[in-house]
């Protein structure tokens, strides 16, 4: 089956430092890759996403490019800010028997300290 | 205002106790899920809904049963609750894919969540 692996956290970086958060996943056909964000207390929202090889999702001055040939879809930010402080989950979306299944990572939590 | 609503919020119960966690979309959307959310575990689907009148299992619905009598309503019942099922649920819609498009997916749209404490 379809699987997402993303980096342990929790990530903690100083104001207006690099972020990356690592993810690589495994799955059959051609998957959709999503990046989506949770801030304390809500639900998960959108990030970016990227719906096949090469394509760069990014929003929010983060981005991410699918990756097929390494199976990866690295987060990346160049100058972190105290808002970003989040969770972020890796996701893809596959095809399942004609359902668009969604397989998510386990979360990386990003503290970001003034 | 596009959104998915749950209610409720917060939720302390008591073993056995049924109860149901409500989810209304506007959107007009024809998917719907459940996830549940532990920590270490990331987000586990239980239940999802391609359309009204049509439910699947996703990963972990043991102890869990949904309804889709109407395309915006998704409700999620615990018949007979026990404490390993407390956990922050979400509720999620999407919309079909496009024509055309036969692999990939569209964004899901999350509800708020409901933690639930099982006693």
């Amino acid at each position: 089956g379809n699987s997402v692996t993303q980096m342990e956290g929790p990530v903690t970086l100083s104001e207006e430092a690099f972020l990356t958060i690592n993810c690589t996943y495994t799955a059959t056909g051609y998957p959709s890759l999503f990046w989506y964000v949770q801030y304390p207390g809500e639900g998960l929202q959108l990030l970016l996403k990227a719906t096949k090889a090469d394509d760069k999702g990014s929003n929010k001055g983060f981005e991410a490019t699918y990756r097929k040939e390494t199976t990866s879809f690295h987060l990346e930010k160049g100058s972190v800010q105290v808002s970003d402080s989040a969770v972020y989950f890796c996701a893809l979306s596959g095809d399942s028997g004609g359902y668009q299944k969604v397989t998510f990572g386990t979360g990386t939590k990003l503290q970001v300290i003034p | 205002e596009a959104q998915v609503t749950q209610n409720p919020r917060y939720l302390i119960t008591v073993t056995g106790k049924k109860l149901t966690v409500t989810c209304s979309q506007n959107m007009n959307h024809e998917y719907m899920s459940w996830y549940r959310q532990d920590p270490g575990l990331g987000l586990r689907q239980i239940y999802y809904s391609m359309n009204v009148e049509v439910t699947d299992k996703g990963d972990v619905p043991e102890g869990y049963k949904v309804s889709r009598k109407e395309k915006r309503n998704f409700p999620l019942i615990l018949e007979s609750p026990s404490p390993n099922q407390t956990s922050l649920y979400f509720c999620a819609s999407s919309p079909r894919a496009k024509a055309g498009f036969t692999t990939g997916g569209n964004e899901q749209f999350f509800g708020p969540g409901t933690r639930l404490t099982v006693l």
